[in-house]
């Protein structure tokens, strides 16, 4: 049961556009939700998050959106550049004593020069 | 502050084999989650320990086990390996375990690889 999901498998940019990263899940139940980067032979870096109690959190050139009722997020990215090229992977996660994240299976970004 | 540690980075192991793989968290950090990251399951988690304590564990065979020491480093075990445990096995580590409000922070992994 995959609660975390992450459609496209890839996404191609041009340097200078915007990203649009999505995220859809299934489980009303989680209370965060995280955006990774990751590199390839590098652990996941933490980009930004959002409490399921806001709608927009900004941070620099990235802002994640959350829309409860259709159990969607999304990653914005602006400007893109070409050092964004990396898989994203959202993340979620249920309030309680425990740091157990719910991984979706993450998008790769290849922003073009 | 240094990161996350994590050794070996590279282990090549033969089925029936067991292995141990270490992880020292961030000063200061408590909690330690392990995941394993493999090209079909995405990245999965395998169990989580805060103060000396697992917290909690996700669904892998009892053959994957794990243990926090009085200094918050880790270790996981893998006993009787098997061609499909090959992964790279991820260790993260946070201040305080649950609220998420606290954000992960995680090493670049262990590749094990089971021949």
């Amino acid at each position: 049961d995959q609660q975390v999901k992450q459609n496209s498998p890839s996404l191609s940019v041009q340097e200078g556009r915007i990203s649009i990263l999505n995220c859809d899940y299934t489980n009303s139940m989680f209370d965060y939700f995280l955006w990774y980067k990751k590199y390839p032979a590098e652990g996941p870096t933490f980009l930004i998050s959002i409490s399921s109690i806001k709608d927009k959190n900004e941070d620099g050139r990235f802002t994640v959106f959350l829309n409860k009722s259709a159990k969607h997020l999304s990653l914005h990215i602006v400007p893109s550049q070409p050092g964004d090229s990396a898989v994203y992977f959202c993340a979620a996660i249920k309030n309680g004593a425990t740091n157990k994240l719910i991984f979706g299976t993450g998008t790769l970004l290849a922003v073009q020069p | 502050k240094a990161g996350v540690t994590q050794t070996p980075r590279y282990l090549i192991k033969t089925r029936g084999q067991q292995v141990t793989l270490s992880c020292s968290p961030i000063s200061g950090h408590r909690s330690v989650s392990w995941y394993q990251q493999t090209p079909g399951q995405g990245l999965q988690f395998l169990f989580e320990y805060f103060s000396e304590t697992q917290r909690n564990k996700g669904n892998f065979p009892g053959r994957f086990s794990g243990r926090q020491f009085s200094n918050s480093r880790s270790e996981m075990n893998v006993s009787t390996l098997e061609l499909g445990d090959s992964a790279l096995y991820l260790c993260a580590s946070s201040p305080k375990s649950g609220g998420g409000g606290s954000p992960l922070h995680f090493g670049n992994g262990t590749r094990l690889t089971v021949t």
